[in-house]
């Protein structure tokens, strides 16, 4: 079966860093995406890795293992705005976006 | 600037109404999509399009239907609304190659009583 893991919530602080994991299981594999959603609004992209390794993008970095079946999304000097839930999806043989349940992120001050 | 609209941000609809959730995109994207977002569960496919005209069923696609006469516009239709469709709803559009970025409308919240 296909199956996306990641945890349902995590707290952090202010001006911390904080490392959301996924793992994931799909029958084929065509890259993983990262998305951001805050409360009542809709999601918006953050990154896309096809290849193992990690991509950086300013406060976010975003790193793959293939072979691990494996994902983490991080979130250096945190701001009270990154608040938010943090989706990972992955693109199956059919290119078709099998998606996390979320992880909803908390930041304290 | 990429923009997905939906019609409404709030629904409430009674057993048995037939309801139209509509979604247009000035992106001039080919595919777009239709999900539902209910707490725990993540994003669910209920039907997508990759052209006019075209439609392919999702992953949860009994009781609903779409439309796609205009290549901005792709609509979700409930056939005859039941209380377990009551949930968030969100249109994405992309350009055409599988591994472009969604986009995503505002979302609609749906509450069938």
């Amino acid at each position: 079966g296909q199956n996306i893991d990641q945890p349902t919530e995590m707290t952090a602080t202010e001006g911390a860093i904080v490392q959301i994991n996924c793992t994931y299981q799909t029958s084929g594999f065509n890259g993983l995406f990262w998305y951001q959603q805050h409360a009542g609004e809709a999601p918006t992209f953050l990154s896309y890795n096809v290849l193992d390794g990690l991509e950086e993008k300013g406060r976010f970095s975003s790193f793959l293992s293939r072979s691990k079946g494996y994902s983490y999304l991080l979130l250096k000097e945190l701001q009270m705005k990154d608040s938010a839930s943090y989706l990972c999806a992955t693109l199956d043989s059919n290119y078709q976006l099998i998606w996390g349940a979320g992880t909803k992120l908390i930041i304290k001050p | 600037d990429v923009k997905v609209t939906q019609s409404s941000r709030y629904l409430v609809k009674r057993t048995g109404e037939k309801v139209f959730l509509e979604c247009v995109q000035d992106m001039d994207h080919e595919n777009m999509f239709w999900y539902r977002q209910d707490p725990g569960l993540g994003l669910r496919l209920i039907y997508f399009s990759y052209d006019v005209k075209m439609k392919e069923k999702g992953d949860i696609p009994e009781g609903y239907s779409v439309s796609r006469e205009k290549k901005e516009r792709f609509s979700l239709i409930l056939e005859s609304a039941s209380t377990n469709q009551t949930s968030m709803y969100l249109c994405a559009s992309s350009p055409p190659r599988e591994y472009n970025e969604q986009f995503f409308g505002p979302g609609t919240r749906l509450t069938v009583l």
